[in-house]
């Protein structure tokens, strides 16, 4: 995973709390994504940008914002956690191209309580 | 939106034993990957696919990408003990009216073996 730097690696909050989760890649890497992982749901896109100044909608954005103010960062955050919210987060970057090769963080559990 | 059926949902198989998995999709994607995961960790790629009818292989893994566009299978043959994982079907399209390239993955195939 070598590239993706994303933080916190674990966490638990209490419902109605807010929290950021951090993302950072040194590969100037155009795309970049966030997607959460629940057993048996695979992995599920929640918001991407294909750079910096300009993020869309994944699969289930509610509950969630992000923003890109620079290609290196891109910083999913939890407003008002809900128990819902409780999975593994898994940040990643893909360079724009013909190359495929996904970089993913080492992941984010996180807790609700 | 994009959404990827990938079966079966989970397979326990005898070390040696080939195994096979689909995904299929709705929507046409400009190429289909697959990956693996480890326990605690993110997907690792094992084959890319770019076009309609390709067939690739990368050691005992084959992989193919569908005529319509719309799905792909992977093979493993022989299987051995560090096949163990969960395997993730995803397939990238352009979207939207910049044709922003978009990753959308299946809900995973957790395969485990008896030795």
């Amino acid at each position: 995973n070598a590239g993706v730097t994303q933080t916190p690696k674990f966490q638990v909050l209490k419902t109605g709390q807010s929290m950021t989760l951090q993302c950072a890649q040194d590969m100037n890497h155009e795309y970049m994504s966030w997607y959460r992982q629940d057993p048996g749901m695979g992995l599920r896109l929640i918001h991407y940008s294909v750079g910096a100044g300009i993020t869309d909608q994944g699969e289930v954005p509610n509950g969630y914002n992000v923003s890109r103010s620079t290609t290196e960062d891109f910083p999913l955050r939890l407003l008002s956690a809900a128990p819902s919210q409780t999975s593994v987060y898994f940040c990643a970057s893909i360079p724009q191209g013909a190359g495929n090769t996904i970089y993913f963080g080492e992941g984010s559990w996180l807790t609700v309580v | 939106g994009q959404q990827l059926n990938q079966s079966p949902q989970s397979m326990f198989i005898q070390e040696g034993e080939d195994v096979s998995m689909n995904c299929t999709s709705s929507s046409i994607f400009n190429t289909w990957l697959w990956y693996k995961q480890d326990p605690g960790e993110g997907p690792v790629l094992l084959i890319a696919l770019y076009k309609a009818g390709e067939l690739t292989s990368n050691g005992r893994l084959t992989a193919q990408f569908g005529i319509t566009r719309k799905d792909s299978f992977l093979n493993i043959s022989a299987s051995i003990p560090s096949d163990v994982g969960i395997y993730f079907c995803a397939g990238r399209g352009r979207v939207g009216v910049q044709g922003a390239q978009k990753l959308v993955f299946g809900q995973g195939t957790r395969l485990t073996i008896n030795p």
